[in-house]
């Protein structure tokens, strides 16, 4: 089954904002939206974002996310060191009857 | 307080079994859809297979059809993944999660490591 795209690595200073990307198709992010999950090194993910921009209780408002056709984007405002974790998106594919994720980008607070 | 419980990971030879377990409270456990996430050493998350609230309806990853069988029983409010024939690359942190849409919460995982 064929994942989403995110880039592997990115990489952004103390307070500046960084906007992490995730790549499908029509029968995934452009159709059911995408999730995004936070994974912390020894952690289970955490869901910080589903349905494109909805933030369940208890996530900051740093953390909002959006859709463009296919690609659906988590954007971090006023990065803070514990952001720097593995961030994965995900969607049902349609097609597929199956979960797909993102092979996840590694953010880096320098 | 929703939690999840994952148990019964452990070492197992190539093509073994395992039957992993996933203890659920704090919601209305037949009310929602369950899935299995995994994490291979170094690698990323890789959805395993999903079922929903009655059971009825489950799905598989490619890489796991025909060898692994997604369960629940409503009564003990528990999810179930029986595993057989295991490889190597099934070697991996495996957890459930609830499905709202998205899976929303997450259990700590539990440790299924395949190996002679």
């Amino acid at each position: 089954q064929a994942g989403l795209t995110q880039p592997p690595s990115v990489s952004k200073g103390l307070r500046q904002t960084a906007t992490l990307t995730c790549t499908g198709d029509s029968n995934n992010v452009g159709n059911q939206g995408a999730a995004w999950l936070q994974q912390h090194q020894g952690h289970p993910p955490k869901l910080l974002s589903y349905r494109n921009n909805t933030r369940p209780s208890g996530i900051s408002e740093r953390f909002s996310a959006s859709r463009s056709g296919n690609t659906a984007s988590l954007t971090i405002t006023g990065l803070q060191p514990e952001d720097e974790a593995d961030y994965y998106c995900s969607a049902w594919d349609s097609s597929l009857s199956a979960r797909v994720f993102g092979g996840g980008t590694k953010l880096t607070v320098l | 307080e929703v939690q999840l419980l994952e148990s019964g990971g452990g070492l197992v030879q190539p093509g073994g079994s395992l039957r992993l377990s996933c203890a659920a409270s704090g919601f209305t456990f037949s009310s929602y859809g369950m899935t299995w996430v995994r994490r291979a050493p170094g690698k990323g998350l890789e959805w395993v297979s999903s079922i929903g609230g009655s059971g009825r309806s489950t799905n598989y990853a490619d890489s796991v059809k025909g060898r692994f069988t997604v369960s629940r029983d409503n009564s003990k409010n528990t999810l179930y993944l029986q595993m057989n024939s295991l490889g190597a690359g099934d070697t991996a942190l495996y957890y459930c999660a609830r499905v709202s849409g998205s899976p929303d919460y997450w259990g700590q995982g539990t440790l299924v490591t395949v190996s002679s």
